[in-house]
């Protein structure tokens, strides 16, 4: 069936690193993939989303590039602040289905 | 404009009690979607509602879960008698029909804990 592995956290990171989230997916034909945030007391955000392979996801900084031929969907940033610190989910969307597959979430604690 | 909005944030039960969960989805939304998120791993899919109808409940877990959503706007979530698995945070989602219909708005869940 349809899964999203991702990495375990929690991460922990000085400001202005490098974030590398790692995640997978199984899926049959092409999902939709996505990243949601959710920041302390707050509700899932979407982060970012791409359709289709080869497409790549951005915003406020982040990136993520579907990858059909190693099923992967893995989140960057180049440097992250204290404000990033949040708990990440990758998700799909099969082609053709409206309901989402979510990972386990990777927390990530940003230190000044 | 307002977003997806659950109510109760927090709901604190004994096991065998119930709770009603509500949530209120972004006005025009005709999908609304249940998610549940249990001792910090995955969240996990458990109906979706195009408008008043139940689209896809495979997620559900057992009979003592019912979803209704009267009228096509609001929707609840029973959990009657609750048990102690049943803890864990309660997401809503909703989404636009159309092409539109990938992008899912979340609201902030709501909490239960059953002792």
């Amino acid at each position: 069936g349809d899964s999203v592995t991702q990495m375990e956290g929690p991460v922990t990171l000085s400001e202005e690193a490098f974030l590398t989230i790692n995640c997978t997916y199984t899926a049959t034909g092409y999902p939709s993939l996505f990243w949601y945030v959710q920041y302390p007391g707050e509700g899932l955000q979407l982060l970012l989303k791409a359709t289709k392979a080869d497409d790549k996801g951005s915003n406020k900084g982040f990136e993520a590039t579907y990858r059909k031929e190693t099923t992967s969907f893995h989140l960057e940033k180049g440097s992250v602040q204290v404000s990033d610190s949040a708990v990440y989910f990758c998700a799909l969307s099969p082609y053709g289905f409206n309901k989402f597959y979510f990972g386990s979430g990777t927390k990530l604690n940003v230190k000044p | 404009e307002a977003g997806v909005t659950q109510f109760p944030s927090h709901s604190v039960i004994e096991k065998g009690q119930t709770v009603t969960l509500r949530c209120d989805p972004i006005s025009g939304h005709d999908n609304l979607y249940w998610y549940r998120r249990v001792m910090g791993k995955e969240i996990k899919f458990l109906l979706h509602f195009v408008k008043e109808s139940k689209q896809d409940e495979s997620g559900m877990p057992n009979n003592r879960f019912l979803a209704e959503r009267t009228g096509g706007t609001y929707s609840t979530l029973k959990v009657q008698p609750a048990e102690l698995e049943d803890s864990g945070v309660y997401f809503c989602a909703s989404s636009q029909s159309g092409t539109a219909r990938n992008e899912q708005f979340f609201g902030p869940g709501t909490r239960l804990t059953v002792l």
